[in-house]
């Protein structure tokens, strides 16, 4: 069974850096499909932020390109977010998951809320 | 701000049947992109409902089907049950956005 768990800080400063990285257990992410990150405000809907094949190929949400920073470690079976310059806007539920072809998400996370605020 | 447009809200009487509608554009659903469903319930992550428009993951209850047509999708339920009351939201691609994957705006289902 394929499982998913973020982790990182609950708390992030305003005009810092977010950084979350995501586990896989139960698949290797070297095997393919692209891994994604995905993150929902609180009483909000779902927006997507962007994805990274294994090869460390990315696609990022156009709105958050300017600030987002997607990795892969195929050794560690991981792949990250950093997202930079964050403000409160930037509060959320951060998900990660599996993106199969034809761009759907079938393997998601818990979520981990990080808030920011000073 | 989301490309594709859902209802805010549905609701329905236990055993009835509803339906949420999902529509895009020339750029995603229109252009021959599929649309996948996903179902949230409340304090959870979301989970995979339709994909492909129509397909059901394993495990997914037959009361669940998705259709899709020109710019617009639709998922229904029928036989509706208690347990159904969540956020569902639809999703796409749209290629006029950078290889964007889009997400719909979601829709609250209550069971009356």
């Amino acid at each position: 069974q394929v499982q998913l768990q973020e982790s990182g800080p609950g708390l992030v400063k305003p005009s810092e850096t977010l950084s979350l990285t995501c586990a896989v257990s139960g698949y290797s992410i070297s095997s393919g499909y692209y891994w994604g990150w995905i993150r929902q405000p609180p009483g909000k809907g779902l927006e997507w932020i962007g994805s990274i094949y294994h090869s460390g190929s990315t696609y990022y949400n156009p709105s958050l390109k300017s600030r987002v920073t997607i990795s892969v470690d195929t050794s560690k079976n991981q792949f990250s977010l950093k997202l930079s310059s964050v403000t409160a806007a930037d509060t959320a539920v951060y998900y990660c998951a599996r993106e199969k072809r034809h761009y759907y998400f079938d393997y998601w996370g818990q979520g981990t809320l990080v808030t920011v605020s000073s | 701000q989301s490309v594709l447009t859902q209802p805010p809200s549905v609701s329905g009487a236990p055993g009835q049947r509803v339906t949420i509608s999902c529509t895009g554009s020339s750029s995603n659903i229109g252009a021959g992109y599929d649309v996948h469903w996903y179902q949230q319930l409340p304090g959870t992550a979301p989970k995979l409902l339709i994909y492909g428009n129509s397909n059901r993951p394993s495990g997914v209850p037959d009361r669940f089907s998705g259709s899709k047509s020109g710019t617009s999708a639709s998922l229904a339920i029928t036989g509706l049950q208690a347990e159904d009351e969540a956020d569902y939201y639809c999703q796409s691609y749209d290629s006029s956005l950078s290889g964007s994957r889009v997400f719909g705006t979601g829709t609250k289902v209550t069971v009356l």
